[in-house]
C-alpha cells in the first residue's frame, strides 16, 4: 500500500526568506510524486513531478524538491518566498489499482508568506 | 489552450433538489475523475470513468451519480443534496496511457452550496 504524509498542517515564512514543505512517502515500488498548489477557491496547480528520472526536480514559480529514497521523503522548497505564494500545498502519490492510476492525497500544508 | 473547464464556478441549490455539475475537458484524456473537497482537507475521490467504463469508489454515497456521454464531457449528479454535501466539486483527466498516464490535470472546480 502507498501513503504519503506532509509533516506540517501549516507553515509561516516571511516574504524573501526560504520554504520548506516536508512530504514522506511510503510505496512497495518506486513512485511517482507530485506537489500540487491550490489558491483559495481555486483547482490544484501541478507544480513538479519526481517519475524516476533525476531525483532533483524542477519545477514552476521557483520551486523544487528533491527526491531521497533513503529517507522516503520529497521535500518541497523554493529559495525566496514572495506574497502570491500563500496557499495550501499537497502532496500526493500515485498509485495503480485496478488498472487505473489513483491519487493519494497528503493531508495539505497551508503556506503564510507574513509581509 | 487545452484544460479542463468546470460549469458552473458556483451553484447554489436548495436541500433536496437535484442539481448537475459539468466538466469538459480538451485534452482528449482517456480517463475523468471527480472529487468532493471540504473546506480544509484534501480532495476525495468518489469515481471515476475510463473510457465509457465507470468506477465508484466503495465509500461513495448512491446519492452521487456520473454521466460520461462522450470522450471530452462528465457530469456528476446529485440526486438530493443534503446540507453535508456542500463543498468543492473537483473534475480531473489524465491520459491513463503513454508516458504521462499518470498526471492529473484539475479544473477550477464548483463550489457548491446546499440552502
Amino acid at each position: 500500500a502507498q501513503s504519503v504524509t506532509q509533516l506540517d498542517s501549516h507553515v509561516s515564512v516571511s516574504e524573501g526568506t526560504p520554504v520548506l514543505l516536508r512530504c514522506n512517502y511510503s510505496s512497495s515500488y518506486s513512485p511517482s510524486l507530485f506537489w500540487y498548489v491550490q489558491h483559495p477557491n481555486k483547482g490544484l496547480q501541478l507544480l513538479l513531478k519526481y517519475t524516476s528520472a533525476a531525483t532533483l526536480v524542477k519545477g514552476i514559480n521557483g520551486f523544487e524538491a528533491e527526491f531521497k529514497k533513503s529517507e522516503t521523503s520529497f521535500h518541497l522548497t523554493k529559495p525566496s518566498a514572495h506574497m502570491s505564494d500563500a496557499a495550501e500545498y499537497f502532496c500526493v502519490v500515485s498509485g495503480l489499482t485496478s488498472g487505473t492510476y489513483k491519487y493519494i492525497f497528503g493531508t495539505g500544508t497551508r503556506l503564510k508568506v507574513l509581509a | 489552450d487545452a484544460m479542463v473547464i468546470q460549469n458552473p464556478r458556483y451553484q447554489v441549490t436548495q436541500f433536496g433538489k437535484p442539481v448537475t455539475l459539468s466538466c469538459s475537458q480538451t485534452l482528449n484524456h482517456n480517463v475523468m475523475y471527480w472529487y468532493q473537497q471540504k473546506s480544509s482537507q484534501a480532495p476525495k475521490l468518489l469515481f471515476h470513468y475510463y473510457d465509457k467504463d465507470f468506477n465508484n469508489e466503495a465509500d461513495t454515497p448512491d446519492n452521487f451519480q456520473s454521466r460520461r456521454p462522450n470522450t471530452s464531457f462528465c457530469f456528476l449528479d446529485i440526486r438530493s443534496p443534503g446540507l453535508g454535501d456542500a463543498a468543492m466539486y473537483l473534475c480531473a483527466t489524465s491520459a491513463g496511457q503513454g508516458v504521462i498516464k499518470n498526471i492529473q490535470y484539475f479544473g477550477a472546480g464548483t463550489r457548491l452550496s446546499v440552502l
